[in-house]
């Protein structure tokens, strides 16, 4: 199984700042990563695939890099409704695909 | 817009078997892509449980291979999860979700059902 751990566990940055998060996994996974925002109460909503292809009505502000073991959501100005929990996802291991443990984003 | 909505009992007994509906509105589950249920708890974050294509082919998730079950209904335009001798660790919000399917690897999941919580309970 490939393990994709996430940090930090919580991110604390103001609004208009800019908030970078990390994942990483075990083995590569080529650009085959997706990011997840989820907010309280909700389903998790898909923001990038494809490691850096952003999903359909998702901001510019939201961007994702990386490739192999290391990737990057990068979230360029911060607004109020940007805080929540993200996780990423890795899709290289059919059928067995696997999450991180995600990322609390914060007001500080 | 593609649209996922869960149904089923939120209280499940210790040994019973958990069962799930999800309805699909603004897609036609027979045109393609692949279904699936993703499992959430506080103590082990997010879980893929299983996926079905449209056709009927099916992939659980290892851990729970003896117990779970993912079946297709088109004529409702509807997918089912059943999870049998379930247990406290089964406690979760489930999730039916659609999966994008990348040839040669694997899928995420593009779509998604607001949540069914499903409590294990005597």
């Amino acid at each position: 199984e490939i393990v994709m751990t996430q940090s930090p566990a919580t991110l604390s940055v103001s609004l208009g700042e800019r908030a970078t998060l990390s994942c990483r996994a075990s083995q590569s996974v080529s650009s085959n990563l997706a990011w997840y925002q989820q907010k309280p109460g909700q389903a998790p909503r898909l923001l990038i695939s494809g490691a850096s292809t952003r999903a359909t009505d998702i901001p510019a502000r939201f961007s994702g890099s990386g490739s192999g073991t290391e990737f990057t959501l990068t979230i360029s100005s911060l607004q109020s409704e940007d805080f929540a929990v993200y996780y990423c996802q890795q899709y290289n291991n059919w059928p067995a695909i696997t999450f991180g443990q995600g990322t609390r984003l914060e007001i500080k | 817009q593609v649209q996922l909505q869960e149904s089923g009992p939120g209280l499940v007994k210790p040994s019973e078997t958990l069962s799930l509906t999800c309805s699909i509105s603004g897609y036609s589950i027979s045109a393609g892509y692949y279904w699936g249920w993703v499992r959430q708890s506080p103590g082990t974050g997010l879980d893929w449980v299983a996926i079905i294509y449209h056709s009927g082919t099916t992939y659980y998730n290892p851990s729970l291979q003896s117990r779970v079950s993912i079946s297709v209904d088109a004529a409702k335009n509807q997918f089912s999860l059943r999870l049998s001798a379930v247990t406290a660790a089964d406690t979760a919000v489930y999730y039916c979700a659609r999966a994008k399917y990348i040839s040669g690897f694997g899928y995420y999941f593009d779509f998604w059902g607001q949540g069914s919580l499903v409590a294990v309970s005597s």
